[in-house]
Parts: structure tokens; sequence; C-alpha cells
């Protein structure tokens, strides 16, 4: 499967601490992207990064690439409740039109 | 901000009846698509649409066609629901091909009985 996969599939920290997730892939991509998910809403983008860069951030977010270990992770900073969510990783492929999702992280800020 | 609008939160439906789930964007997007999310399988790919009048399959379009009459708004359509077909549909639309974000909308939950 060219599915991205997340890990791990959970994840329970307490307020303030950072929260790291990982995702791996299987073929070469032109980018990766991370999503944040509540629950029963859809999706909603956090950051792209495309396959020449190797780290990038936003706000609390940092997101870096390694393309020959195949991996990303999204750390995300002095974690608040309203962070409570799954996060997900999709890979854009090459030659591919479309994402590939993983099964996503859940996690949970505990107060 | 780009907005995706899925016609209906929550709907229920029995057994081969005919179901259209309606998509539409405000922001000119050439892409389109519709996923279903499962507990455990994750955002599995149905249809998805690079240009008005096209349309590709995805992963899973078995019991599914879609239609794209506007570049504004993509439809799913259930010929025949079937029970395996209750879930969350997720429509999603992105500027271009590749290189972009996907914009969701907030998801059709169906149940089919």
């Amino acid at each position: 499967s060219q599915q991205g996969e997340e890990d791990p599939q959970a994840l329970s920290i307490q307020e303030g601490e950072n929260a790291t997730m990982n995702c791996s892939y299987k073929t070469s991509i032109n980018n990766l992207q991370w999503y944040r998910q509540n629950s029963g809403r859809g999706l909603v983008h956090l950051i792209l990064i495309r396959s020449n860069e190797r780290e990038k951030h936003s706000g609390r977010l940092r997101v870096t690439l390694d393309t020959s270990k195949k991996s990303s992770s999204l750390l995300i900073t002095a974690s608040r409740a309203a962070d409570t969510a799954s996060y997900f990783c999709a890979t854009d492929f090459q030659g591919a039109q479309k994402l590939v999702f993983g099964q996503g992280t859940r996690l949970t800020i505990n107060p | 901000d780009v907005k995706v609008t899925q016609s209906s939160r929550y709907l229920v439906k029995r057994t081969g009846e005919k179901v259209f789930l309606e998509c539409v964007q405000d922001m000119d997007h050439e892409n389109m698509f519709w996923y279903r999310q499962d507990p455990g399988l994750g955002l599995r790919l149905i249809y998805f649409s690079y240009d008005v009048k096209m349309k590709e399959k995805g992963d899973i379009p078995e019991g599914y066609s879609v239609s794209r009459e506007k570049k504004e708004r993509f439809s799913l359509i259930l010929e025949s629901a079937s029970t395996n077909q209750t879930s969350m549909y997720l429509c999603a639309s992105s500027l271009r091909s590749w290189g972009y974000g996907y914009t969701f909308g907030s998801g059709t939950r169906l149940t089919v009985v």
C-alpha cells in the first residue's frame, strides 16, 4: 500500500507538554501534508512540506521531512486542550493526482 | 477563505434508495474529491475530478457514481444504497492537481437502514 502510516496511533499528554507524531511512507513524493480533524468534523489543512524541504514551521507546529528515510514528523509545542484531535499525514505521490491519507494519530491533551 | 459546503450533516436512508450527496466549493478550484472515512480504515478515495465533466475512479468506486456538470459542484451518487455504505463522507477540493492543500467540507454522516 502507498498509504502513509502514522505512529503512534494514540497519544495522551498533559497540557503544556510537546506532542510528536510520526509518519512513514513507501514511494517518492512531491510533498507531504498534515491535517487535523476534530471529532466528527472535516479535516483542516495544517502544513505542506515539499520534497526538497527539510523543515517547516507554522506557529506552534514544526514539521520535518527526511526523504532518505521516507518519514516525517509533526511537533506541536506547548500543547493546549484545543489541540485534542486526530492528526493525519497525507502524501502526494509522484505521478498521482490525489493525496493518500494515513490512518491518523489520536491526540488527547489532558488539562 | 475557501469554503466547501456539503448539503447535509446527517442523513438516514433506506436500503435500495438512490442517494445524492452534494458538495459545492466557492473558490474556483479545479480538483474535487469524495472520500469515505471508517474507523480503522482511515480515509479512502471514492472518486475525484480534475475538470468539469471529468471523473476518475479512486480506490473504492464500486457502488458509487459521480457528476460534475459545473466546476463548483461535485455530486456523489449511491445508485442503490446498502448498509455497508453507512459511513462518514467527506468532500474536498484543491486548486490544482498537486502542490496544494485540500479544503474539506464538514462531512455527511450517512446511515443506511
